[in-house]
């Protein structure tokens, strides 16, 4: 069965701009979380959708946005960007929500601003 | 949110088992221990998890101490492929679908 699709894989954006990222789950999970990783900071949680409903959210600011369809396909979307934003930036598929549920990532989207 | 601690880097030698180790002193019942990996240039992978009772699947073994205040990862024959950052996580009711990266321990296998 087909992993978690993350696209682009690759993107170079300029300050101010804004960008879209895409993650198809795994066929019938229905939750989708969203993780920024960073030399830095590691790998923070940005948010979490199940059912196109938003149920967690890291702390990020309100620059950082997403959504998801009722495919269950999700987008995460960050405005006005910052050189700070250069990130991988990973999506995580779970068929729940559960405590002993397995989380599915995706190879990520690493993102360059510049 | 309960704390995880574990050491940052190990090594091991090729075909030799490794023991990992993650600390939770501050676990509470219902939480449940996870442990996820990153090889290079990849996202994280599930690797195992468990409650109370020690665990075995394909890739791993998971020991859990009996007051569950800490647990252990175990690779019975680690590889070149197994060189990774392994990530010990707590997951809690309520906030279950949120994983909480620590600093994780960097394997690194050797010939």
């Amino acid at each position: 069965k087909a992993g978690v699709t993350q696209t682009p894989r690759y993107l170079i954006k300029t300050r101010g701009q804004q960008v879209t990222l895409s993650c198809s789950p795994i066929s019938g999970h229905r939750s989708v979380s969203w993780y920024q990783q960073t030399p830095g900071q590691g790998l923070q949680f940005l948010f979490e959708y199940f059912s196109e409903t938003q149920r967690n959210k890291g702390n990020f600011p309100g620059r950082f946005s997403g959504r998801q369809f009722s495919n269950s396909r999700s987008e995460m979307n960050v405005s006005t960007l910052e050189l700070g934003d250069s990130a991988l930036y990973l999506c995580a598929s779970s068929q729940g929500t559960g405590r002993d549920t397995e989380a599915f990532f995706g190879q990520g989207t690493r993102l360059t601003v510049v | 949110d309960a704390k995880t601690t574990q050491p940052n880097s190990m090594e091991s030698n090729e075909e030799e088992p490794v023991h990992l180790p993650c600390n939770h002193s501050t676990i509470s019942g219902t939480d449940y221990i996870h442990w996820y990996r990153q090889l290079p240039s990849q996202g994280p992978e599930y690797v195992i998890h468990g409650l109370t009772s020690n665990v075995n699947n394909r890739m791993a073994s998971l020991a859990i101490a009996e007051d569950r205040k800490s647990s252990t990862l175990i690779l019975h024959r680690a590889t070149l492929r197994d060189a990774a950052v392994y990530y010990c996580i707590l997951r809690h009711t309520g906030t279950a679908s949120k994983l909480t990266f620590g600093t994780g321990t960097r394997l690194q296998v050797t010939l």
